[in-house]
C-alpha cells in the first residue's frame, strides 16, 4: 500500500474550521483515500473517503488535489469532541482489504 | 455505538498463559478484522476473515490465531503470552468484501495486560 504523510499534531480553536493535510505522492490510480479518527479510549471511527472528486458528508469534507498527490480533511466547525487522532489511509483497489494505519495527526481543540 | 461488540473489555493475565478475545460483528457484516494497538507500534493489522474464511494476514505472530464461526462471531486466541503482548486489541467489521467502498466499524477494544 502507498504511504501517506501527515503532521504529527495540530491545534485548533473551538468553532473554527480545521484543515488536516495528507500527502500521498505515490498514490496509484485505483487507490481510494480514506480518513478515520480515533477519539481517546475508543476504537477508530470512519470519517470519509473519496477517489478523485471532493466529498462531503455530515461529519466532514474531503478535498482532493487535482493530481491526487495530496488531500485535506476539513472539519467545518471544530468542537471539543473532535479532539482525536486523524488517520489518512490509502486503500488499494483490488487489494486484500486491510486498512494500514500510519501514525496520524493528533488534533487538539481549545475552548 | 458502532454495533461491534468485544468481550471482555479488560483482561489481566500472566506470562505464559493463553487467552481468548471475542468479537461479535454488526448484524449482517461478513468481514471481521483484528488489530493490535500498542504505544510503540500504533495500530497494527493482524488478520481478516470473510464469511468464515481467512482473507488476509498482517503482522500476526505464530502464537496468535483466530477464527470466524458460522454465526460470524470471531475469536482471537493469544497463547504463550509475553509482556510485550500487552496492548489494546480491536475488532472491526464491514458489510461486504467490497474493497473499494467498504467502511470498517470498530469495537471499543479489549485491553490486555500481561503481568
Amino acid at each position: 500500500d502507498a504511504k501517506t504523510t501527515q503532521p504529527n499534531s495540530m491545534e485548533s480553536n473551538e468553532e473554527e474550521p480545521v484543515h488536516l493535510p495528507c500527502n500521498h505522492s505515490t498514490i496509484s490510480g485505483t487507490d481510494y483515500i480514506h480518513w478515520y479518527r480515533q477519539l481517546p479510549s475508543q476504537g477508530p471511527e470512519y470519517v470519509i473517503h473519496g477517489l478523485t472528486s471532493n466529498v462531503n458528508n455530515r461529519m466532514a469534507s474531503l478535498a482532493i488535489a487535482e493530481d491526487r498527490k495530496s488531500s485535506t480533511l476539513i472539519l467545518h466547525r471544530a468542537t471539543l469532541r473532535d479532539a482525536a487522532v486523524y488517520y489518512c489511509i490509502l486503500r488499494a483497489g483490488g487489494s486484500q482489504g486491510n486498512l494500514i494505519f500510519g501514525k496520524g495527526t493528533k488534533l487538539s481543540v481549545k475552548p | 455505538d458502532s454495533g461491534v461488540t468485544q468481550t471482555p473489555k479488560h483482561l489481566i493475565t500472566a506470562t505464559g498463559q493463553r487467552v481468548t478475545l471475542r468479537c461479535s460483528p454488526r448484524s449482517g457484516d461478513l468481514s471481521v478484522y483484528w488489530y493490535q494497538q500498542s504505544l510503540d507500534q500504533g495500530l497494527q493489522f493482524l488478520i481478516q476473515y470473510y464469511n468464515g474464511e481467512e482473507r488476509a494476514k498482517g503482522n500476526i505472530l505464530e502464537r496468535f490465531s483466530a477464527q470466524q464461526f458460522p454465526d460470524l462471531h470471531s475469536e482471537l486466541n493469544l497463547s504463550s503470552l509475553e509482556l510485550g503482548d500487552s496492548a489494546l486489541y480491536f475488532c472491526a467489521s464491514s458489510v461486504a468484501d467490497d474493497r473499494w467502498n467498504e467502511k470498517l466499524f470498530f469495537g471499543s477494544g479489549t485491553q490486555l495486560s500481561v503481568l
